[in-house]
């Protein structure tokens, strides 16, 4: 059973920074793209970053760059968020998601985990 | 980047109800169009993918078509386990961007 489990969040200031980390389990992680995905709250869902099975292309959300750097570590089946200077608006649910990207049928998301909050607020 | 525009935001349904789903993109994105659900508190829930496939587990009830710029998410009997948002998302290209969401809530 594929598992992806979220922890590091949590209250921040506003300028602060956040590691969010996700351990995946029950699929060969280093066969997939990676991404995360957020949620404001009372707001929907927004893509935020994902990185490629060797970790050289990575790509982010425009109010992302420069502050969010994700990266992973194929040995331990983890991927991370590193998140800086942080805004109140990047307050929400940070969700890790399994990003299939099949050249033959195409591009999805196909398993969440259950997600980590992040609150910014002084 | 582009924009994804669902209708209605929200509806009310009852039990046994056919529902559906639009979603326009701001521009054609051949068929790299998902469908989520996504119901309080736990993680969204893949239903659809490239358009038309069903992601397996999924009941048959859920169809999804359209090509281009317009799709549709179909609900052909609504069950009470169904009440929940919907969204859609397009793969197409970076930045990967999601439709606002449907509430489907019980009438």
């Amino acid at each position: 059973e594929v598992q992806l489990v979220e922890s590091g969040g949590g209250l921040v200031q506003p300028g602060g920074s956040l590691r969010l980390s996700c351990a995946g389990s029950g699929f060969n992680f280093r066969s997939y793209w990676m991404s995360w995905v957020r949620q404001a709250p009372g707001k929907g869902l927004e893509w935020v970053a994902n990185i490629r099975q060797d970790g050289n292309e990575k790509n982010y959300v425009d109010s992302g760059k420069g502050r969010f750097t994700i990266s992973r570590d194929n040995a331990n089946s983890a991927v991370y968020l590193q998140m800086n200077s942080l805004r109140v608006e990047d307050t929400g649910v940070y969700y890790c998601v399994r990003d299939v990207q099949d050249y033959w049928i195409g591009r999805y998301f196909d398993n969440w985990g259950q997600g980590t909050l992040v609150t910014v607020s002084s | 980047d582009i924009q994804m525009t669902q209708s209605p935001s929200s509806l009310s349904a009852s039990v046994g109800d056919r529902v559906t789903i639009t979603c326009r993109a701001s521009q054609s994105i051949t068929n790299s169009l998902n469908w989520y659900q996504h119901k309080a508190g736990k993680a969204p829930k893949l239903l659809i993918y490239v358009s038309s496939t069903l992601q397996s587990g999924v009941p048959s009830r859920f169809s999804g078509s359209g090509s281009g710029t317009d799709f549709t998410l179909t609900i052909s009997s609504l069950q009470p386990e169904d009440f929940a948002t919907y969204y859609c998302q397009q793969s197409h290209s970076t930045p990967f961007t999601f439709g606002g969401g449907t509430k489907v809530e019980i009438k």
